[in-house]
C-alpha cells in the first residue's frame, strides 16, 4: 500500500515554457503533500507543503508565483514550474503519507528529471 | 530551525559492517528516519524510530538517542548494490515534512 505516482519521469523543455508535474497517491488520501528539489549530489530540499483545499506553504527562498501548486483533491497535486530557465533543472519528488496520519515511513513519488535547455 | 549532520562518503567492503551517523538540532521531534536513494531514483524507506533503542529490519538496524540527539543506521553483510546514497530525516511535528539531512554516498567494493 501507500503508492505515490509522479508524472512525468521526465522532461525537456525549452526557457520560458511552462511545465506541470503531476503526484498521485493511489490507494490512499493524502490532504497534504510535499515538493521536493534535488540538485545532482546534493540532499532534498523542501520547496512547499501543499494542503488539499487551501494555499501551498512555501519554504522561504522558494518563489510561489514561479512554482505553482495545486491541490485540488486528495489525491492529486500538482507542481507547475512557469517560465523555466536552465538553473531551473533539477530533480523534483513529491512525497504523501495517509491522511489518517501514519507516523513515518512518508511514500516519495519517483522524481521528475526537469531538463531546461 | 532545524539541521542535521552525517559524513558525506563512507567506503567498505562486501560482506562489511558499517554504521553511518546523524546528529541533528530540532526545535521540535517526531521522530528519526532512514532513506536510500540510488542513483537517479527515489529516496526509498529503510527505517524510523520514534523512541530511544534500536530497530532492526534485516541486514538493516537503526538506533535513536534522543537525550544525544543522535542516531545511526547499521548495514551489515554488505552488497554491492548496497552501494547508495543514504538519508537520515527528522519530522518536527506530526504531518509535517521530512527535513533531509545532506546525505552518505555508501560505496561497497568487492
Amino acid at each position: 500500500g501507500a503508492v505515490v505516482s509522479q508524472h512525468p519521469s521526465w522532461v525537456i523543455c525549452k526557457s520560458g515554457t511552462s511545465v506541470k508535474i503531476e503526484c498521485r497517491s493511489l490507494d490512499f488520501q493524502a490532504t497534504t503533500m510535499f515538493w521536493y528539489r534535488q540538485f545532482p549530489k546534493q540532499s532534498l530540499m523542501l520547496m512547499a507543503t501543499s494542503n488539499e483545499g487551501s494555499k501551498a506553504t512555501y519554504e522561504q527562498g522558494v518563489e510561489k508565483d514561479k512554482f505553482l501548486i495545486n491541490h485540488a483533491s486528495l489525491t492529486l497535486s500538482t507542481l507547475t514550474v512557469t517560465s523555466a530557465h536552465p538553473e531551473d533543472s533539477s530533480f523534483y519528488i513529491c512525497s504523501a503519507s495517509p491522511a489518517t496520519g501514519a507516523n513515518y515511513g512518508y511514500t516519495f513519488g519517483s522524481g521528475t528529471r526537469l531538463t531546461v535547455v | 530551525g532545524q539541521s542535521l549532520e552525517q559524513p558525506s562518503e563512507v567506503t567498505a567492503v562486501e560482506g562489511a559492517i558499517v554504521q553511518i551517523n546523524c546528529t541533528y538540532q530540532t526545535s521540535g521531534f517526531y521522530g528519526l528516519s532512514w532513506y536510500q536513494q540510488h542513483d537517479g531514483g527515489a529516496p526509498t524507506f529503510l527505517s524510523y524510530n520514534a523512541l530511544d533503542g534500536l530497530e532492526e529490519t534485516g541486514r538493516f538496524s537503526s538506533f535513536l538517542s534522543r537525550s544525544d540527539s543522535y542516531g545511526y543506521l547499521l548495514l551489515q553483510e554488505l552488497q554491492m548494490k548496497d552501494s547508495a546514497s543514504y538519508f537520515c530525516a527528522v519530522k518536527g511535528q506530526a504531518g509535517t515534512a521530512l527535513i533531509f539531512g545532506k546525505g552518505t554516498t555508501l560505496s561497497v567494493s568487492s
